[in-house]
């Protein structure tokens, strides 16, 4: 089956520094999402990025799918963007999401 | 109010012992999924419903049954808990666009 490998998986920076998080796909996938898993738990999606570059705030994405790859930006990291970003993408030809490990992003203040 | 409501947010059970776990929507979406997260790993699916009469295996549906009880509805059963299905539990919604939408979570601790 499909790998999803993220990188790095943990990650610690300073408040107001920037970020570079990677997705990498050992095969074609569709409708890549990425999520924030916060401390408490939950679950929120940041993007729905089937291919190309969005941005919504301090946060930016892109995906290279013909590369199997997609890549999530932080800018001016705060304390609550703590937590673990996951992303995932769906399998051709099946209804499958398959979620990578994530990556575990502190901030300190 | 949430979108996507979990129903309880924490349950301990014995093993052997029967549990439901519940999900509710107001987003008005057709599709709706289960996923299990084990610490320090990505969520599996266990069941998804792409409507109310349709009920399909996820990759990791053993020891599970599933209900669609209504368009926003859908609940997830364990037959006989085991310590093994000890983890968080999340619904999840989508429309056709297949943008997914979490609920809160359902920790869940068989001893």
């Amino acid at each position: 089956g499909i790998q999803v490998e993220q990188s790095p998986p943990d990650l610690i920076l300073q408040e107001g520094a920037n970020s570079t998080l990677r997705c990498n796909f050992s095969d074609s996938v569709n409708n890549l999402q990425w999520f924030h898993q916060n401390p408490w738990g939950q679950l929120i999606n940041l993007f729905y990025i089937p291919s190309g570059t969005k941005q919504n705030g301090r946060l930016s994405a892109t995906t290279v799918a013909t590369e199997r790859y997609s890549l999530l930006y932080i800018s001016s990291s705060q304390t609550t963007d703590s937590g673990v970003y996951f992303c995932a993408g769906r399998s051709s030809g099946t209804y499958k999401y398959i979620f990578g490990t994530g990556t575990r992003l502190k901030v300190l203040a | 109010d949430a979108d996507v409501t979990q129903t309880p947010r924490n349950r301990i059970t014995k093993t052997g012992k029967r549990i439901m776990l519940e999900c509710s929507q107001t987003k008005g979406h057709d599709r709706m999924y289960w996923y299990r997260q084990d610490p320090g790993l990505g969520l599996r699916l266990i069941y998804y419903s792409f409507d109310v009469k349709d009920i399909n295996k996820g990759e990791i549906s053993d020891g599970y049954s599933v209900s669609r009880q209504a368009q926003a509805k859908f609940s997830l059963s364990l037959e006989s808990a085991i310590p093994n299905q000890t983890a968080l539990y999340f619904c999840a919604t989508s429309d056709y666009d297949e943008k997914l939408f979490f609920g809160s979570g359902t920790q869940l601790s068989v001893l």
